[in-house]
């Protein structure tokens, strides 16, 4: 079955560094891939998405492509904040498995960002 | 964009009783949600589908006569937790599609923690 497969860390990293979360699927169909973010105590919010191959997502300073080659979705970030801490979790669905849209989450990387 | 709420937020319980989550989205139409639990440090596993005006389905493992789900309306679902215990304490989210054919993203609702005791 369709499966997704991410870095769970922790990552801890100073503040103004380089952020990359590697994020791989599995599916037979044709996915959506999405970042989810969830910080301390509340619910998920999506970060980004990309629907079809070569897309890039992008969203308050982060990026992932969608690689269909390489099944991948690899979350970046140019100069992470305090304020980034969270956990990410990598998700994709299956437009083609189902009539509606079941999301499959990896397991979640937890990321701190000290001063 | 679209908004789902869970009502209630935190709800402590005594072992043995029943406690029912709401799921309501706010400012949209889902014929589909979906409910999730979440374990301490780990990630959402999905319980069950929540189509309106049908019978859940449930994933592989999952006790539909302990976890009940019912979708009366197009913006409400509940999940009922019955004869709780506390190995159910959890993190229980929710997520709603606005319902077209094809549609890609799912909102979630801000989750609601069990404890029971």
């Amino acid at each position: 079955g369709d499966s997704v497969t991410q870095m769970e860390g922790p990552v801890t990293l100073s503040e103004e560094a380089f952020l990359t979360i590697n994020c791989t699927y599995t599916a037979t169909g044709y996915p959506s891939l999405f970042w989810y973010v969830q910080y301390p105590g509340e619910g998920l919010q999506l970060l980004l998405k990309a629907t079809k191959a070569d897309d890039k997502g992008s969203n308050k300073g982060f990026e992932a492509t969608y690689r269909k080659e390489t099944t991948s979705f690899h979350l970046e970030k140019g100069s992470v904040q305090v304020s980034d801490s969270a956990v990410y979790f990598c998700a994709l669905s299956d437009r083609m498995k189902t009539s509606y849209d079941k999301v499959i989450f990896g397991p979640g990387t937890s990321l701190s960002v000290i001063p | 964009g679209a908004v789902v709420s869970q009502h209630p937020s935190r709800v402590i319980c005594k072992s043995g009783t029943s406690v029912k989550i709401e799921c309501r989205s706010l400012d949209f139409q889902a014929t589909t949600m979906f409910w999730y639990r979440q374990f301490p440090k780990k990630s959402l596993m999905l319980m069950a589908t929540s189509n309106e005006g049908s019978k859940a389905t449930y994933e592989q493992g999952v006790e539909k006569d302990k976890f009940l789900i019912n979708h009366a309306s197009l913006t409400l679902s509940t999940l009922t937790v019955t004869s709780a215990h506390p190995e159910d304490s959890s993190f229980y989210i929710c997520s709603a599609g606005p319902g077209l054919a094809g549609a890609d993203e799912q909102f979630f609702g801000p989750g609601t923690r069990l404890t029971v005791l």
